[in-house]
């Protein structure tokens, strides 16, 4: 596609249900990138893949957040026993090389509720 | 600790009046900096950066931005502002390692009157 896909765009689920959020990034972009942006707030770094491998995952909040990049293309944010505070926006980015000076390209997000 | 401050969660100005978006950030070496803007429903689209060379950048939608690194800041300017450019704008910095990761300020709402 021509842009990084996000899907679902919204997702409503109980608290202490299981949700999975996709991320299709840019055709050959090796570099993914979760964010998660919270009412109010400023993106917040969640997880970065380069290829396969998840390169840096110090922002996941607890080991309730899992993600996965199993052929370096498409990626699952994985939260299990949602809570009510797991409720934002979840951002994904990718870029074609890891580096500071590269621009990152964002997709629209999914709306996260937990009720 | 690296950070970004948006001083400002919120700015109105008429259409066809200036703006400047503050931003300071906290970072030990040469900082790179980016500004992104966030329309509703859209996602963060990149404005402009800076890394290096002259501290005043142009960047797209007539936006420009100037780096100070004595003040730690990396202000955003539009001489006439657009009833378009209503939107969120977040200021960022390039966290230490070369990965991409990038740390947000909290975000300014610009609002537009006519």
């Amino acid at each position: 596609g021509a842009g990084v896909s996000q899907t679902p765009s919204n997702k409503v689920t109980e608290k202490g249900k299981y949700v999975e959020l996709r991320c299709d990034p840019i055709s050959g972009h090796t570099a993914l990138y979760w964010y998660r942006q919270s009412l109010g707030q400023g993106p917040e770094f969640l997880i970065y893949f380069q290829g396969t491998g998840a390169a840096d995952d110090s922002g996941l909040p607890n080991d309730r957040f899992f993600a996965v990049r199993p052929e370096g293309s498409v990626s699952t944010l994985k939260i299990q026993r949602t809570e009510r505070g797991d409720s934002a926006v979840y951002l994904c980015a990718s870029s074609p090389y890891p580096t500071k000076s590269t621009e990152a390209f964002f997709g629209q997000g999914t709306r996260l509720t937990v009720v | 600790a690296q950070s970004v401050t948006q001083p400002d969660i919120h700015i109105t100005v008429s259409e066809g009046a200036s703006l400047e978006l503050r931003c300071n950030y906290s970072y030990g070496a040469t900082p790179y900096l980016f500004w992104y803007v966030q329309s509703p429903g859209q996602g963060l689209q990149l404005l402009l950066k800076y890394f290096s060379g002259d501290t005043l950048v142009q960047g797209i939608k007539g936006f420009e931005a100037e780096f100070k690194r004595s003040q730690s800041s990396f202000n955003l300017r539009k001489p006439s502002v657009h009833w378009s450019d209503a939107a969120e704008y977040f200021c960022a910095v390039g966290a230490s390692g070369n990965t991409g990761k990038l740390i947000f300020g909290q975000g300014t709402t610009l609002q537009v009157k006519p």
